[in-house]
């Protein structure tokens, strides 16, 4: 029973292609996470949604896009990809109420390589 | 938020106590420490919380001294499946729209 589940785990693309990575979660969350894991590890917070509402948007490039069909469901559109795109991109959701402060859950990543 | 500061990285064996140490001098009242846990192709975990004193369950200990100006995760005896990224997290992002603040980690090594 995957809790936080991604699509694809490996993406290999290039320069300038539009590119999609789907995120589903079951735990029945409000609330889902986009972050950026860089090259050298550095793990950022992209966007929040809750109930299919944009909560976050941290100054990330207009060619990403998020988009929540329903709760269960965040994805992110990648448009024009450029090379410093290239990253491990983590899915996350957690509770709004009854859960534990501070924790969230993540998916295990899709790793984007762009050539 | 507070800042944090933790090794880069530390080295073990199995079977061996490991302890990694979290500074936040600027932590605030209403901020809790939390420590995340991120194996290797993995998302991070989040493996125990703590707002003061010792906190414990089943996979790590949490102390936290009285000024809470700092704390110390525990793993006790290590096994090899222990290597992994330790984030130590100071804040209260509450139980909704968290934007959790991750720093660079400890590398945990655990060698045979």
């Amino acid at each position: 029973d995957t809790a936080v589940s991604q699509t694809p785990k490996y993406l290999v693309t290039q320069m300038g292609n539009d590119k999609s990575i789907k995120c589903e979660q079951n735990l029945g969350h409000d609330t889902m996470y986009w972050y950026k894991q860089d090259s050298k590890k550095f793990l950022k917070i992209m966007f929040s949604y809750n109930n299919k509402e944009l909560i976050i948007n941290e100054t990330v490039p207009n060619r990403f896009s998020p988009k929540s069909p329903d709760k269960a469901h965040l994805n992110l559109h990648i448009n024009s990809l450029e090379l410093g795109d290239s990253a491990v991109y983590f899915c996350a959701s957690s509770p709004v109420i009854s859960g534990r402060r501070n924790e969230q859950f993540f998916g295990p990543g899709t790793r984007l390589t762009v050539l | 938020l507070a800042k944090t500061t933790q090794p880069i990285s530390m080295d073990s064996y199995e079977g061996q106590e490991v302890n990694i140490t979290c500074s936040h001098n600027n932590i605030a009242t209403n901020d809790y420490i939390t420590w995340y846990q991120q194996f290797p192709s993995q998302g991070p975990r989040f493996i125990i919380q703590g707002y003061k004193t010792k906190v414990t369950n089943e996979v790590a200990s949490l102390f936290i001294p009285a000024d809470r100006k700092s704390s110390t995760l525990s793993l006790p005896r290590v096994s090899l499946s222990d290597t992994a990224v330790y984030y130590c997290l100071v804040g209260d992002y509450g139980t909704g729209f968290q934007k959790l603040v991750f720093g660079t980690g400890t590398r945990l090594l655990v060698s045979p």
